[in-house]
């Protein structure tokens, strides 16, 4: 059965940084591409990005460049998402996806979420 | 970008009754192969998104076959048959063709 595990909700102060993960399981880790999705509070869901852990590719969509780093340790069949310095916009949940084998823009299987809450 | 418009944006549908949705993309979604890079999902509440039909049209694993999807190009629609109370929830298109991939707005399909 694939699993897409999350790591817990968190809660930071603007200018902290943040890395969350997401522990794959059940498939080939390093066969399929995996992302991040952000649902802002009540809101509709944004791709930010993709990571291939065969070769580390990786596509960023515009929006979130240079804003994120996605990473994989491979060893242990986990992403990561990370923030050098959180901002109260990043409030949102953070939702991981594994993309299908055939094709890397589409999420088949998706993670519990993680609940990220930045506030002073 | 490509844009991906919903509409309705609120469905309110009574049991046994059918319900179809729209999505329109601001450029073809139909590749070289084919294949339309058009995807629906459904968010149940306090859930995470679901994958139900891939490639415009295609059921994905364990869907109910009241769930259909049909169009090509720009013009996409998800039908349910018969609408049932566990259906109920938000459904968003999605296009895959390119990066970045992009979301409709969300339809939240309600029970009367």
């Amino acid at each position: 059965e694939v699993q897409l595990v999350q790591s817990g909700a968190e809660v930071k102060k603007p200018g902290e940084s943040l890395k969350i993960s997401c522990k794959g399981s059940g498939y080939s880790f390093t066969s399929h591409w995996i992302g991040w999705v952000r649902q802002l509070p009540g809101e509709g869901l944004e791709w930010m990005g993709i990571f291939y852990p065969g070769n580390s590719d990786t596509r960023y969509s515009p929006s979130f460049q240079g804003q994120v780093t996605i990473s994989v340790d491979k060893s242990i069949s986990t992403a990561y998402l990370q923030w050098i310095s959180l901002k109260a916009s990043d409030t949102a949940i953070y939702y991981c996806v594994r993309s299908s084998l055939d094709w890397g823009y589409r999420p088949d299987y998706w993670g519990q979420g993680t609940l990220v809450t930045v506030s002073s | 970008d490509i844009v991906m418009t919903q509409s309705p944006l609120s469905l309110p549908v009574t049991p046994g009754e059918p319900a179809s949705i729209s999505c329109k993309s601001s450029q073809s979604l139909l590749h070289s192969n084919g294949n339309n890079y058009l995807d629906w999902y459904l968010q149940k509440p306090g859930k995470s998104p679901q994958l139900l039909i891939y490639l415009g049209s295609n059921r994905a694993s364990g869907v109910p076959d009241r769930f259909s999807g049909s169009g090509s190009g720009t013009d996409f629609t998800l039908k349910i048959s018969r609408v049932e109370a566990e259906d109920v929830g938000v459904y968003y298109c999605m296009h895959a063709l390119q990066s970045p991939v992009t979301f409709g707005q969300g339809t939240r399909l309600e029970i009367k």
